[in-house]
């Protein structure tokens, strides 16, 4: 199994939609993130938690919500789905003590709102 | 100007090849991440550098942090690896991408 488990790996649906993208994890690390990225440009932070009492807005969080259910389980949802929330989603983790790798990432949603 | 800028935005090589990717940045940071982007989308942290050099298998990450430069070396490169190869800066709570560098190795 993944490390970092992303459910569904692919999804259309339309807009004004409520839509949840699940993450769940098996490498023990307290931080979890949400980003997006847009074709031909770099990840961007929607949301990021320290630990499931400490959940964080990123830099484009508008439209967004998150829940920390556990610490393995890190979910991402979108109110009202809009098209231009069309894009591929990464959920990814991190150790607060490092590791050689540092991140590691789910296998990442791709979203499309019609 | 950009906080973190890579160099070549794209490459392309013929297999064997010694492939090198450098990254610049302007700000301080904790740590500085390599990571490949595979052409389905999938993203692999390589390194996680906060001084000297590391090394997995053909791959060599090194950082200057007076200078503010890192590199990634890929050696006898392999069309396999083509992909797109980010630098990032790390801070307390998010990463800060470059622009990426598409590199592509011919057999």
């Amino acid at each position: 199994d993944a490390d970092v488990t992303q459910t569904p790996r692919n999804r259309i649906t339309k807009t004004g939609k409520r839509i949840m993208l699940e993450c769940s994890q098996t490498k023990g690390h307290d931080r979890m993130y949400w980003y997006r990225q847009d074709p031909g440009l770099g990840l961007r932070l929607i949301y990021y938690s320290f630990d499931v009492k400490d959940i964080n807005k990123g830099e484009i969080s508008d439209g967004y919500s998150v829940s920390r259910q556990a610490q393995a389980k890190f979910s991402l949802s979108l109110e009202s789905a809009i098209p231009n929330q069309t894009a591929l989603y990464f959920c990814a983790t991190s150790d607060e003590s490092g590791t050689d790798y540092g991140y590691t990432f789910g296998s990442g949603t791709r979203l499309t709102v019609v | 100007k950009n906080e973190v800028e890579q160099s070549p935005q794209n490459l392309t090589a013929q297999e064997g090849e010694f492939i090198t990717i450098n990254c610049s940045y302007s700000v301080g940071i904790s740590a500085l991440h390599w990571l490949q982007q595979h052409p389905g989308g999938g993203i692999v942290s390589l390194f996680m550098l906060s001084s000297g050099k590391k090394k997995h298998g053909r791959l060599i990450a090194t950082i200057n942090i007076q200078e503010k430069h890192s590199s990634l070396h890929i050696t006898a490169s392999h069309p396999r690896d083509s992909a797109v190869y980010i630098c990032a800066l790390g801070s307390n709570y998010q990463l800060i991408w470059g622009a990426g560098t598409k590199l592509i190795i011919k057999p």
